[in-house]
């Protein structure tokens, strides 16, 4: 079955500080990957998506991801978080079931910024 | 430029009384899909429409009914609130078939008194 992990359930960084959150997965086949950002209260925001080809994937407000097969991973990184960065985190994985599609969220990540 | 619009935002209701949360788009997406989520948990899939094809998920309650009657719009229906549905409801679109991204609403918050 098709699952995703995200081992740390918070995290906090200071403002300017580099971030690295952390997914793997469990698919069977080569797997769509994503990455959301929800701010409290709010809908979840896609940050970036991986389907194929370059495995590093660029995404909206400098975050970028590293798709690994060999580790089963699909990390988030931004070289310098700013205090907005602040939010909770979700990696997604797609099981396209008939031609529908479906997402596997991961349980989430909190991100804090010290100031 | 809002793609995927909710209504309301909030939503109090009480314990049994039927309640209906609103989802629309202007990116007429073929996909449609409800999730709940409940405060720090993952976004659970309650089920989709793939144009006017339902598809519930098998652990859905009976409870959650959906309506699509035009692309642009799908609405959930809780027949009978408890307690425990108290949550936010999140629409999503996706394009088409074989698999695109989900494009989310803001959420509806679900209060049950």
């Amino acid at each position: 079955a098709q699952s995703v992990t995200q081992p740390d359930i918070h995290i906090t960084v200071s403002e300017g500080a580099s971030l690295e959150l952390r997914c793997n997965y469990s698919y069977g086949a080569t797997p769509y990957l994503f990455w959301y950002v929800q701010s409290p209260g709010q809908g979840l925001q896609l940050l970036l998506k991986y389907f194929s080809g370059d495995t590093l994937v660029q995404g909206i407000k400098g975050f970028e991801a590293e798709f690994k097969r060999s580790q089963s991973s699909f990390n988030l990184r931004k070289p310098s978080v700013h205090w907005s960065d602040a939010a909770e985190y979700f990696c997604a994985v797609g099981a396209p079931r008939g031609s529908q599609g479906n997402l596997i969220f991961g349980k989430g990540t909190k991100l804090s910024v010290k100031p | 430029d809002a793609m995927v619009i909710q209504n309301p935002r909030y939503q109090v209701t009480q314990f049994g009384k039927p309640v209906t949360l609103s989802c629309s788009q202007t990116l007429n997406h073929n996909v449609m899909y409800w999730y709940q989520q409940k405060s720090s948990q993952a976004p659970k899939l309650l089920f989709h429409y793939y144009d006017k094809d339902f598809n519930n998920e098998a652990d859905t309650p009976d409870n959650f009914q959906s309506r699509r009657p035009n692309t642009s719009f799908c609405f959930l229906d809780i027949r009978s609130p408890g307690l425990g549905d108290a949550a936010m409801y999140l629409c999503a679109t996706s394009r088409d078939e074989g698999f695109y991204e989900q494009y989310f609403g803001p959420g509806t918050r679900l209060t049950v008194t």
